[in-house]
């Protein structure tokens, strides 16, 4: 049982490239959550989608944009990175009923 | 604007003593209150959570303590060890939608 996956585990973008994280997750939750961990911040909601085929902002969602493929998958793309967007990524996944999330491993992400 | 405060931002605590985190809310719509432990490198994982119909939650070594009137819940780690040397976050959700709002961590270090 793999959990949640995130590929890649490790990224070095320069300003204005673009790229697509993916996420996905094998325990048929119907949630999924993208994270972004910073010093001090603690993890800070980009993006969630609580079925197939919706998908909301969270705290933090300008520059970016997300993609519930279908029950498993849920991408998270960086259309123009900035170097603000130098983070430490988290997809995570629940049931709908308030319980337990699981997270993925993280992508650390670095844009110079 | 932070819906749950966390402190201390770190901790340092001698082997065997007794690791206390401390987190606050606003919203009284939250029904759903979890701490999540995390090692470096990797993403946080459940470690206890509790609902406020109760006051109190151990499980082994972790106890929460939950004060609803005050808004207001902690975390205990009763005899600490070097293991659980680790990065704590609260969190908070509510019911349907189940967005998890997290404090911004604590960095416990047991000495041995």
């Amino acid at each position: 049982n793999a959990g949640v996956t995130q590929t890649p585990k490790f990224q070095v973008l320069k300003t204005g490239q673009s790229m697509t994280l993916q996420c996905a997750q094998d325990m048929n939750h119907n949630s999924m959550y993208w994270y972004r961990q910073d010093p001090g911040m603690g993890l800070r909601l980009i993006y969630y989608s609580a079925s197939e085929g919706t998908t909301d902002k969270g705290e933090v969602p300008n520059g970016y944009n997300v993609s519930r493929l279908n029950k498993r998958e849920f991408s998270l793309r960086l259309e123009s990175a900035a170097p603000s967007q130098t983070s430490v990524y988290f997809c995570a996944s629940s049931t709908n009923r308030g319980t337990e999330a699981f997270f993925g491993q993280g992508t650390r992400l670095t844009v110079v | 604007q932070q819906q749950v405060k966390q402190s201390p931002q770190s901790l340092i605590v001698q082997k065997g003593g007794i690791s206390i985190i401390n987190c606050a809310y606003e919203n009284t719509a939250f029904d759903y209150f979890p701490w999540y432990q995390q090692f470096p490198g990797k993403g946080p994982a459940l470690l206890i959570a509790i609902r406020p119909d109760v006051s109190e939650k151990k499980e082994g070594r972790f106890t929460i303590s939950f004060n609803k009137s005050a808004k207001q819940f902690s975390l205990h780690i009763m005899d600490s060890q070097p293991g659980d040397s680790a990065t704590y976050f609260c969190a908070a959700s509510r019911g349907t939608g189940n967005q998890f709002y997290f404090g911004t961590g604590t960095s416990l270090t047991v000495i041995p």
